[in-house]
This record gives structure tokens, C-alpha cells and sequence, in this order.
């Protein structure tokens, strides 16, 4: 079982558009990542957030951790075909990380 | 080369046999950590070590799972008697902390494994 819930599981764009993708949990973490994982290799890391309501920015990417640290949003502008791929969240407390489902994106050309 | 590899990348068993999967983790890294992969899931954790201690294995699904690490570098991740509940893809993670909430991990490709 998953103790990340991801939202949504899929999702399918065209170029351009803006996108924001969902991490909740009824559990506090200490820090949050956001990795991004393509077919045939292991997840590569994006982002970490720390700090309730902390924002980061990372080109077109904007990562944001609740004030609660239970939840965490990834807003993508101006979405590109090279953007699609499986987007995991993973949250961690002491050495403990558990990962969400992840949001599937596919931005169409 | 620089980051984590797995090996085979690819494993196909027949039901009831063993198998042994590799991890060679980046050089210097401390901690290492196994996930399984099931199709259209994200990684679940199976076991964690920091050098050659075994910390956490309340992730591993049943006793036919063993992971070891000896001498805190490689580490293999052994499964006897495969079942087909056990096809996914395993992933193995290593990072440079020791301990904390922060744990950065750097992943390798995985090793699909099919039990037939």
C-alpha cells in the first residue's frame, strides 16, 4: 500500500500547457522529494523541500511543501514533449522513505 | 562509471528457483537501500543499509528475501523459490548520508525480474 496518494495517476497534455500534479498524506514528513523516472532506468531526483511552505523553483518546474508537511504540489509551465515521464513523490522521516504511485504525463508534440 | 549499477538488468525464472540480484552502489556512499517496482506502482522499500548493517528490513515481503552487504559496498538481493507474485522490477538506491531526513538517493536502472 501506498502511504503517498498521487493525483492524478494520468495524465495527458498538449505542448504548451501548464500542468499541476498532487502529492497528499495524512502523515508528517521531515522532507519531501519529487523524482522523475523514464522507462528502463531508476527514478532521478528533481527537487527536496524541507521547510513547510517552502517553494522551489527549478526552470519551468515550481515545487511547493504544505504548511503541514503532509502534502506537496508540482506545477509544470509551459509543458514540452521532454517533460513527459512517470513523476514520483517520496516522503521521508529518520532513514524511512516511502513513495507514491507517481502521476504518468504524457505532453503530446 | 559514476552511478549506481544492477545487474542482470533483465531475469527470467522459473517458478521455485533462486535468484541473486546485484547492486554496485556509488563509491563512498554509506547508505543503500532496495525498492520493489510493480508495474504501474511506485517503489515500495524492501530493506535499507548503512555500510555493512543491515538497519531496516521491515520491508522485505516474506522470508524467501534476503539482502546482504559484507564489506558495506556491493550488496546482493537474494530471492528463493520465486513465486510470480515476485515479477517487478527491482531497484537498488544509494546515498551519502548516514542518517537524517535528508536522503538524497541516486538510483540504478533496476533489475526486471519475470518468474514464469
Amino acid at each position: 500500500t501506498q502511504l503517498l496518494e498521487q493525483s492524478p495517476q494520468f495524465l495527458s497534455i498538449q505542448e504548451g500547457e501548464n500542468l499541476t500534479v498532487y502529492c497528499n498524506s495524512s502523515s508528517v514528513f521531515s522532507s519531501l522529494q519529487w523524482y522523475r523516472q523514464e522507462p528502463g532506468e531508476g527514478p532521478v531526483l528533481l527537487v527536496t523541500v524541507v521547510t513547510g511552505g517552502e517553494v522551489k523553483k527549478l526552470k519551468r518546474l515550481t515545487f511547493q511543501f504544505g504548511d503541514a508537511r503532509k502534502d506537496s504540489s508540482l506545477h509544470i509551465t509551459a509543458a514540452q514533449p521532454g517533460d513527459t515521464g512517470l513523476y514520483l513523490c517520496a516522503g521521508a522521516s529518520n532513514n524511512d522513505m516511502r513513495f507514491g504511485a507517481g502521476t504518468r504525463l504524457t505532453v503530446k508534440p | 562509471g559514476a552511478g549506481v549499477s544492477q545487474s542482470p538488468r533483465y531475469k527470467v525464472a522459473k517458478r521455485g528457483q533462486d535468484v541473486a540480484l546485484r547492486c554496485d552502489p556509488i563509491s563512498g556512499h554509506v547508505s543503500l537501500f532496495w525498492y520493489q517496482q510493480a508495474l504501474g506502482q511506485g517503489p515500495e522499500f524492501l530493506t535499507y543499509f548503512q555500510n555493512e548493517a543491515q538497519l531496516d528490513k521491515s520491508g522485505l515481503p516474506s522470508d524467501r528475501f534476503f539482502a546482504e552487504r559484507p564489506e558495506g559496498s556491493v550488496s546482493t538481493l537474494k530471492i528463493q523459490r520465486t513465486q510470480q507474485e515476485d515479477s517487478a522490477v527491482y531497484l537498488c538506491a544509494s546515498s551519502p548520508q548516514t542518517s537524517g531526513s535528508y536522503n538524497e538517493q541516486f538510483f540504478g536502472p533496476g533489475t526486471r525480474l519475470t518468474v514464469l
